[in-house]
């Protein structure tokens, strides 16, 4: 069964067109997260939402916007694609503001995404 | 704000050797979390361990052990007996509770890589 899953695995698009990455969780987390993996590993945090709701919204170009139907699910959506875009995104999961439960996060298998 | 360390860009050890991999951390919360994933060459971030910071224990899993030093802000992790599977890119994160946001902040990751 996949915790964390991703669509899709692999992106390759032209500079100025509109994208989305899907993300699913079955874990029963209330909390999913994008996070943005650049060319040098480096990780970093895009977006949260808890329960549908935004709760970290990172200093990201707005020609990107998450949504969130409901808890299991946190799509990406990037419009007017440039070069400097292409990375690695993944979806993650956890309960959030719960407090008690364990807090980990769980990581989506990734989407490659190559701008030309 | 919150800082991860992690000064050894990259490690090669030979099979059966032991290693450690240094994490230091920087925050002002006074309960947050610190957690290892690893990263293979297929790409998927799987997760390690996650601590408590209130929760000073060592502990060990198998060939893995991790060394929780709050006085030096060091979670340090190691790797005993290591394997050609171990090589990888190992990140060391820290997530604060207190301030209720939970989004992970990443080091800058390790590559191990362990020669037959």
């Amino acid at each position: 069964d996949t915790a964390v899953s991703q669509t899709p695995k692999y992106l390759v698009t032209q500079m100025g067109n509109d994208k989305s990455i899907k993300c699913e969780q079955n874990l029963g987390h209330d909390t999913m997260y994008w996070y943005k993996q650049d060319s040098k590993k480096f990780l970093k945090i895009m977006f949260s939402y808890n329960n549908k709701e935004l709760i970290i919204n990172e200093t990201v170009p707005n020609r990107f916007s998450p949504k969130s139907p409901d808890k299991a699910h946190l799509n990406l959506h990037i419009n007017s694609l440039e070069l400097g875009d292409s990375a690695v995104y993944f979806c993650a999961s956890s309960y959030g503001l719960a407090g008690e439960r364990d807090e980990t996060q769980y990581f989506g298998p990734g989407t490659r995404l190559l701008v030309l | 704000a919150q800082k991860v360390t992690q000064v050894q860009t990259e490690i090669s050890v030979v099979e059966k050797e032991d290693v450690t991999l240094d994490c230091v951390y920087e925050t002002r919360d006074t309960t947050y979390y610190l957690f290892w994933y690893k990263q293979p060459p297929s790409g998927e971030l799987v997760f390690l361990i996650r601590r408590n910071s209130f929760d000073e224990q060592n502990e060990i899993s198998g060939r893995y052990s991790w060394n929780f030093q709050k006085s030096t802000s060091s979670f340090n992790f190691t790797i005993t007996a290591s394997q050609v599977v171990d090589s990888a890119v190992y990140f060391c994160a820290l997530s604060e509770a207190g301030t209720g946001r939970r989004a992970l902040t990443f080091g800058s990751g390790t590559r191990l890589q362990v020669q037959p």
